[in-house]
């Protein structure tokens, strides 16, 4: 089965500074690979996903997230932390054939002022 | 559209009662999945309808769970008995076309078991 990985369950990130969340996957096929933010209190909500049309997806509040075959990764990126990104950020891999999303632990993101 | 509606957001109730959550996927969307979020598994998949009809229920961690769709616009979750480990936030999201699409997620059930 299809599955994803999230190191570091919580990450610091100075106001300003480059956002970096790093994603692994597995898959035995070209995967759909989705990047979804949980705000306080909220459910999920989807940045971006990549469904093979373009390596470099680009999705909202400036997040966007690079799809390397080689590496098999899908990390997530921002150029540059704002405090209203401090959430929980979730990786996710879709199962092929049944429908399902696998997600990874999560990482907690905290934006230090 | 409103999105996703889950009712209620906090429900505390004690060991051995029923407990039923409740949500109303999107108009129009086929898809309709229950997740449960604790601090110690993360995000887990329950179930997931495709048109009214479970596909897969491999998720549901015991027979306490069920869950039906009697209808497009409407889902329950219900736990009979509630066991204290029972307790963490429960999702209801919908999707058009499966798990190739965005899924839409509601706010969540809080759910407290003492």
């Amino acid at each position: 089965a299809q599955s994803v990985t999230q190191l570091g369950s919580h990450v610091s990130v100075s106001e300003g500074a480059l956002v970096l969340l790093r994603c692994n996957y597995s898959s035995s096929v070209p995967p759909y690979l989705f990047w979804y933010v949980q705000y306080p209190n909220q459910g999920l909500q989807l940045l971006l996903k990549y469904t093979s049309a373009a390596t470099l997806v680009k999705g909202i509040n400036g997040f966007e997230a690079e799809f390397k075959k080689s590496e098999t990764s899908f990390h997530l990126t921002k150029p540059s932390a704002h405090m209203s990104d401090a959430a929980e950020y979730f990786c996710a891999v879709s199962d092929h054939g049944n429908n399902r999303l696998a997600f990874g632990k999560g990482n907690q993101v905290v934006v230090i002022p | 559209d409103a999105g996703v509606i889950q009712s209620p957001r906090h429900e505390v109730t004690e060991m051995g009662q029923e407990v039923t959550l409740r949500c109303k996927p999107i108009s129009g969307h086929d898809y309709l999945f229950w997740y449960r979020q604790t601090m110690m598994r993360g995000l887990e998949l329950l179930i997931y309808f495709n048109n009214n009809v479970p596909i897969d229920d491999s998720g549901m961690p015991e027979d306490r769970f069920s869950a039906k769709m009697p209808n497009a616009s409407f889902s329950t979750l219900k736990i009979q008995p509630s066991e204290p480990r029972d307790s963490a936030v429960y999702f209801c999201a919908s999707s058009l076309r499966g798990a190739y699409n965005e899924q839409f997620f509601g706010p969540g059930t809080r759910l407290t078991v003492l």
